[in-house]
């Protein structure tokens, strides 16, 4: 059985850092395009990042709205992937999910940030 | 990048009843459109992948159609558990782009 688990969301002041984990079981990890996506309070799904496998060199994407804040990392040893989130904004504010090639979802962690 | 136009932002159905929500895209994204089901305070679920793909066990009542820029999901017959907001999702280029979401309510 696939399982993603987030972890590591919480409260955090703008201009500070999180770093989110995402921790899988039950499929290949090192073959799978991971996805971050995040869904904001006004409940509107937002695609963050993603990163493919090793046999793709780990190439990894960002929205717009993230690149040069946020970088998304894996750990093919730990199955594991992470979102380090720098210069956090108040409208980085949601829910954050990780996601296995968009197909299996965790159950999010919540990211909020506020002074 | 790509724009998804999701449409009703809300519909109410009766038991039984057939429903139809489409998305319709900035420009052609070849089929590679998934549907989502989201129920509340739940993460969503992936109901049809590449425009019409079931996925695995994902009741045979719900089915997707379309190609180029428009796309519609079909719920043949309405049950109770169908409750819920559906989200279209372009996986065509980066960035992936969501729709924003169509509430689906029992009448």
């Amino acid at each position: 059985e696939v399982q993603l688990v987030e972890t590591g969301g919480g409260l955090v002041q703008p201009g500070k850092s999180l770093k989110l984990t995402c921790a899988t079981s039950g499929f290949t990890f090192s073959n799978a395009w991971m996805h971050w996506v995040r869904q904001s309070p006004e409940k509107q799904l937002e695609w963050v990042a993603q990163i493919k496998a090793k046999s793709n060199n780990y190439a990894t994407y960002y929205a717009e709205s993230v690149k040069g804040r946020f970088t998304i990392s894996r750990d093919d040893s730990k199955s594991s992937v992470y979102l380090q989130m720098n210069s956090l904004k108040e409208e980085d504010t949601a829910i954050y999910y990780c996601g296995l090639r968009l197909a299996y979802w965790g159950q999010g962690t919540l990211v909020t940030v506020s002074s | 990048d790509i724009q998804m136009t999701q449409s009703p932002p809300s519909l109410s159905a009766s038991l039984g009843e057939t429903v139809s929500i489409e998305c319709r895209a900035s420009e052609d994204i070849y089929s590679n459109l998934a549907w989502y089901q989201q129920k509340s305070g739940k993460s969503p679920q992936l109901l049809i992948y590449y425009a019409s793909s079931l996925q695995d066990g994902v009741p045979s009542r719900f089915s997707g159609s379309g190609s180029g820029t428009q796309y519609s999901l079909k719920i043949s017959g309405m049950q109770p558990e169908d409750e819920g907001v559906y989200y279209c999702l372009q996986g065509s280029k980066y960035p992936l782009t969501f729709g924003s979401g169509t509430k689906l309510e029992i009448k």
